[in-house]
């Protein structure tokens, strides 16, 4: 079945710099979507991707739909405090239905 | 307002017993999801229903069955507690398909004792 990688699996970073993060697949995905869960909470949405190289930003973040559909990046600009969290990507498929998350990106932000 | 709204947050419980963890959504959404988070953060959907078709996860075992009373609620019902059940469960709806966004509730933790 379809999987998705995602890295790194942590950061630790200082206020004001910027974080790449990305997933990679082995299929296609008609859907990208980055999501934050913040502790004992559950994943919010981000920013969601509909279309082959889409470059989307909602803020600080920015996120692309990859040309091949196997995979997505996500950066965030100057980062602070309240990034802390962990990031997941998913990736959907009409198809079959199918929605798969990768296994996380737990971002620390050192003041 | 809460848009997607679960009960219990915490659930303690011993082997064997059932429990039920309910999900109510006030978006006016058509399909509600059921995902289960292991204490690795992973994220696995369980079950997606609408007032057409429920579809399973062929790899969640039959002691777990969603219950829908109506459309704004999706209740998560579980047999035969074991020790491997112990994580969180969200539930989620979207609109109408798997093609639009999901929204997530709170999170349930359950442990099995």
């Amino acid at each position: 079945g379809q999987q998705l990688n995602q890295s790194p699996q942590s950061m630790f970073i200082q206020e004001g710099e910027d974080v790449s993060m990305n997933c990679t697949s082995s299929s296609i995905f008609n859907t990208w979507l980055w999501y934050k869960q913040d502790p004992g909470e559950g994943p919010v949405l981000l920013i969601a991707l509909y279309k082959a190289g889409e470059l989307t930003s909602n803020g600080r973040l920015t996120a692309q739909f990859g040309i091949t559909r196997k995979d997505s990046f996500l950066n965030i600009s100057a980062s602070i405090p309240s990034d802390v969290g962990i990031y997941f990507c998913a990736g959907l498929t009409y198809n079959n239905n199918d929605m798969r998350f990768g296994a996380g990106t737990r971002l620390t932000v050192k003041p | 307002d809460t848009a997607v709204s679960q009960t219990p947050k915490y659930l303690v419980t011993q082997m064997g017993n059932d429990k039920s963890i309910k999900c109510e959504q006030n978006l006016g959404h058509d399909t509600m999801y059921w995902y289960k988070q292991d204490s690795k953060k992973f994220l696995k959907i369980m079950f997606s229903y609408n007032n057409k078709e429920l579809i399973i996860n062929e790899t969640v075992p039959n002691r777990f069955s969603p219950k829908s009373p109506d459309k704004a609620h999706l209740n998560l019902h579980i047999n035969s507690l074991e020790l491997g059940d112990s994580a969180v469960y969200f539930c989620a709806s979207s609109q109408e398909s798997w093609s639009d966004t999901q929204y997530f509730g709170p999170g349930t933790r359950l442990t099995v004792l």
